[in-house]
């Protein structure tokens, strides 16, 4: 069956640190990959998107992710984060046979300490 | 990208009862999709919502407890009815941009509580 797994549900990083989140996808075929924020009470902010090309993608605040195929992953990173990262986090994908629908993984919840 | 209205952004409503919700995206779009978020969870898809047809709906989410409409390629609504408690949940519409770069756009939710 299709699936989109993200590990950590919880992550706790320090502000200035770096953060990885991660997200493993089971598909036949490469799926477009998405990753979305979503900050208390609001909706979701498109991070970034792959759909093919250059397997290292930037995104905006400062966010990248690297598709790997061999791994099956689109793990997010980010050098350096600010308080205001502090948010939920979601990887999705979307295969051509889906009609156009997005799978989420079940979020990765990050934390930003002093 | 395409900018989504949502409203209401939060309701707090009787048993029993339905509320619509309304997203109304600046410009035109070929697929619209309601999804609901339940307290801690992840988006789980509760249908897509067709222009000018009747919606089409994920398993365990049937037309009589959430009717759809989408009389044209901006406007979409949903209905929650006969609410219960367990229906307490935010609802989001998202619209996937017919431009190939583009991803998909989310409203601001609905934040539901149903007493």
């Amino acid at each position: 069956a299709q699936s989109v797994t993200q590990p950590d549900i919880h992550i706790t990083v320090s502000e200035g640190a770096s953060l990885e989140l991660r997200c493993n996808y089971s598909y036949g075929a490469t799926p477009y990959l998405f990753w979305y924020v979503q900050s208390p009470g609001q909706g979701l902010q498109l991070l970034l998107k792959y759909f093919s090309g250059d397997t290292l993608v930037q995104g905006i605040k400062g966010f990248e992710a690297e598709f790997k195929r061999s791994q099956s992953s689109f793990n997010l990173r980010k050098p350096s984060v600010h308080w205001s990262d502090a948010a939920e986090y979601f990887c999705a994908v979307m295969t051509t046979d889906s009609w156009g629908k997005l799978q989420f993984g079940a979020g990765t919840q990050v934390v930003v300490t002093p | 990208s395409a900018v989504i209205s949502q409203k209401p952004s939060r309701d707090i409503c009787q048993r029993g009862t339905s509320l619509t919700i309304q997203c109304q995206v600046d410009s035109q779009v070929t697929m619209m999709f309601w999804y609901r978020q339940q307290p801690g969870q992840s988006l789980t898809l509760i249908a897509t919502a067709n222009q000018g047809s009747e919606a089409t709906y994920e398993s365990g989410f049937v037309i009589d407890k959430f009717p759809i409409s989408r009389p044209n390629l901006t406007f979409s609504t949903l209905t929650v009815s006969n609410m219960s408690p367990e229906d307490s949940s935010i609802y989001l519409c998202s619209a996937r941009e017919d431009r190939a770069n583009y991803g998909y756009t989310f409203g601001s939710g609905t934040r539901l509580t149903v007493v």
